[in-house]
Order: C-alpha cells, then structure tokens, then sequence
C-alpha cells in the first residue's frame, strides 16, 4: 500500500480563493511528522510546514495550515488567499519513527496547483 | 551558508557511461539523501546516510553508488548509465529528528542517450 496518497487531479482555484490540497498516508507507527513542499515551475523544492502525529494543534504557518485528522489518517494543506504565486506542484510527505535511524522521507505524487487570476 | 549544493546543473550521458553527481552540505547535518523525480512520480529515495561512513538503501538504489567519507559531502555515483536513469536529481539533508525539514538542492537534471 502507498504510504502517502495523493489523488487529486490537477486542482484549479481563482487568486484570492482558500484552496484545499489532500494528502491520506499510512503508518502504524505511533511516532511521525508530515511534511508539505512546494515545487514551481523552476524546480526547487521548498519546505512550507510541518505537523507532528503528537501535535494536539494543527500547524499554521502564515497562509498555510495543515488540516490535521489523526483518526482518518489525513493531512490536507490549505492554501488561504491564493496568489498567483502559488501555482505550483506541491508534494505531502511523511517521516515515520522517532529517530535519524528511520528518517526516510516518503513522498506522494503530487499535486499540480493553478492559480487563475 | 550555501545550504545543500549539486553540480553539475545539467548532464548528458551515453548509455554504459558513468559520472559522479556532486552534492555537499555546510550544515553540519547529520542526515543526507540522493531523490530521483520522475513525471507523475513523486520524489523516489535512491540513497541515504545517516552519518559519515554510514549508507543504506532507498527505494530505488539499483544502479546507483553512494559512499560518506564526511559530514559534508555524499556523492551519488552512477557505474553505468542507461536510458531509465534519465531523471532530475536531487539531494538533500537534514538534521537527524523526525520533525526537521529536509533542505533540498538545486537539482540535477539527467538525460541518458
């Protein structure tokens, strides 16, 4: 089974518009952190935030959350405010145990974003 | 601080030739991985270390050296290249918790003849 799922066609939302982005993963361990990166067009990867499975909150950083679902194992990025700017694939990833010994950062497929203005 | 950095940029290569994909970190992390991005597929792990002299296997190592004499440094060797290497490849490192952010470079865009 995939560890991390991303299913979504290619997403479309109009700039201003809030914009959620799935991601479904499996694990069994109790210990982990998920990861949202974004890639434009020019190819680098960038970090946007973090969610621990022991966070009692779900993270925020500026107009990022991430919706966080233990029990239904999901960790969906919200986008507020999209700017053109944030057209883009962007990848959810997950890293499982508690530590470097099992670091391995597992993606998923992607998701292509397209901000109409 | 240069974060992670790769050279070359870009390569071509003919089929059954090697080369030697450059990565190096001023970090002082602990945790450094070698990625292949394919259309469609997501970021795919070839290669991680754990620390200098410690190296194991991703998902997708077949074809693909790696050795971590420093810190710094973890070069990804290609022994002889084939038409299926043609990737784009990217390395990265990170502190070695579970909830630190791996930095990723710049990226090496790959294709075999």
């Amino acid at each position: 089974a995939q560890k991390i799922t991303q299913t979504q066609p290619g997403m479309f939302v109009q700039e201003k518009e809030a914009v959620t982005l799935d991601c479904t993963y499996d694990t069994s361990d109790q210990s982990y952190g998920l990861f949202w990166y974004k890639q434009p067009s020019s190819g680098e990867m960038i970090f946007l935030i973090y969610q621990g499975s022991y966070d009692e909150q779900n993270a925020t950083e500026g107009r990022y959350s991430l919706n966080f679902q233990k029990a239904r194992k999901s960790a969906n990025l919200v986008i507020s405010a999209s700017q053109l700017g944030d057209s883009a694939m962007y990848f959810c990833a997950m890293r499982e145990g508690r530590t470097g010994a099992n670091s391995k950062l597992t993606f998923g497929k992607g998701i292509t974003l397209s901000v109409r203005p | 601080n240069a974060g992670v950095t790769q050279t070359p940029k870009f390569q071509v290569l003919k089929t059954g030739q090697s080369m030697t994909l450059q990565c190096a970190q001023d970090m002082n992390h602990e945790y450094m991985s070698w990625y292949r991005q394919d259309p469609g597929m997501g970021l795919r792990l070839i290669h991680y270390s754990v620390g200098a002299g410690i190296t194991d296997q991703g998902e997708v190592p077949n074809g693909y050296n790696v050795s971590r004499s420093t810190t710094e440094d973890f070069p990804l060797r290609l022994l002889s290249a084939a038409p299926s290497q043609t990737s784009v490849y990217f390395c990265a490192s990170s502190a070695n918790l579970i909830r630190d952010s791996e930095f990723f470079g710049p990226g090496t865009r790959l294709t075999v003849l």
